[in-house]
């Protein structure tokens, strides 16, 4: 069984740009979380999708966007780019989101270097 | 603020000891708590977890310990191996009484396994 997959690996886009990010879930899975993580840290929760809709949503300027597509995959999208947005962003999925104990199998990652 | 603390920034252990890796948090309405593990160039994966009501749980060479009336959390490798060097993240769900799958997460120990 295929894992989280998240395109492109690695970005660099420079102040004022904006980018979309790509996530696809586990096959079946209908749950994506997306979070930063930047040095010193940790992992900061963005937002969360299920079945297409926003349950949650953490504390990001509305620069950053996201969405769920009918196929449970996930893009995320940050608009007028700053340096401190350089960070990598993962993707995470889980089948129902129903209990918190429903496993969130993380992807890889996507690298994204702000000039 | 960060509410949930992983003071220490690293840890190193020689192969075949215990490692013992801490995290605290502040806000009592954490009901469950999970410890990841992460690779270099790769997502975190999920490593174990503990509910509120419970004081401890093993999943083979690993134990996590909960202090509630301390707000604190332990995970115990034994015995470590060089396998187990990575970066391990404490985190936390916050039980809002809807279903998520939102963690908070420490900044994360680097742990280094000596052989």
């Amino acid at each position: 069984k295929a894992g989280v997959t998240q395109t492109p690996r690695y970005l660099i886009k420079t102040r004022g740009q904006q980018v979309t990010l790509s996530c696809s879930p586990i096959s079946g899975h209908r749950s994506v979380s997306w979070y930063q993580q930047t040095p010193g840290q940790g992992l900061q929760f963005l937002f969360e999708y299920f079945s297409e809709t926003q349950r949650n949503k953490g504390n990001f300027p509305g620069r950053f966007s996201g969405r769920q597509f009918s196929n449970s995959r996930s893009e995320m999208n940050v608009s007028t780019l700053e340096l401190g947005d350089s960070a990598l962003y993962l993707c995470a999925s889980s089948f129902l989101a129903a209990k918190v104990t429903d496993t969130q199998y993380f992807g890889p990652g996507t690298r994204l270097t702000v000039l | 603020d960060q509410q949930v603390k992983q003071n220490s920034p690293s840890l190193s252990v020689q192969e075949g000891r215990i490692s013992i890796l801490n995290c605290d948090y502040t806000n009592s309405m954490f009901d469950y708590f999970l410890w990841y593990k992460k690779y270099p160039a790769e997502g975190p994966t999920f490593l174990i977890s503990i509910s509120s009501i419970k004081d401890k749980n093993e999943d083979g060479r690993f134990t996590v310990f909960l202090n509630k009336s301390a707000k604190h959390l332990s995970l115990h490798i034994v015995p470590s191996q060089p396998g187990d060097s990575a970066v391990y993240f404490c985190a936390a769900s916050p039980n809002y009484g809807g279903a998520t799958n939102k963690l908070i997460f420490g900044t994360g120990t680097l742990l280094a396994v000596q052989p």
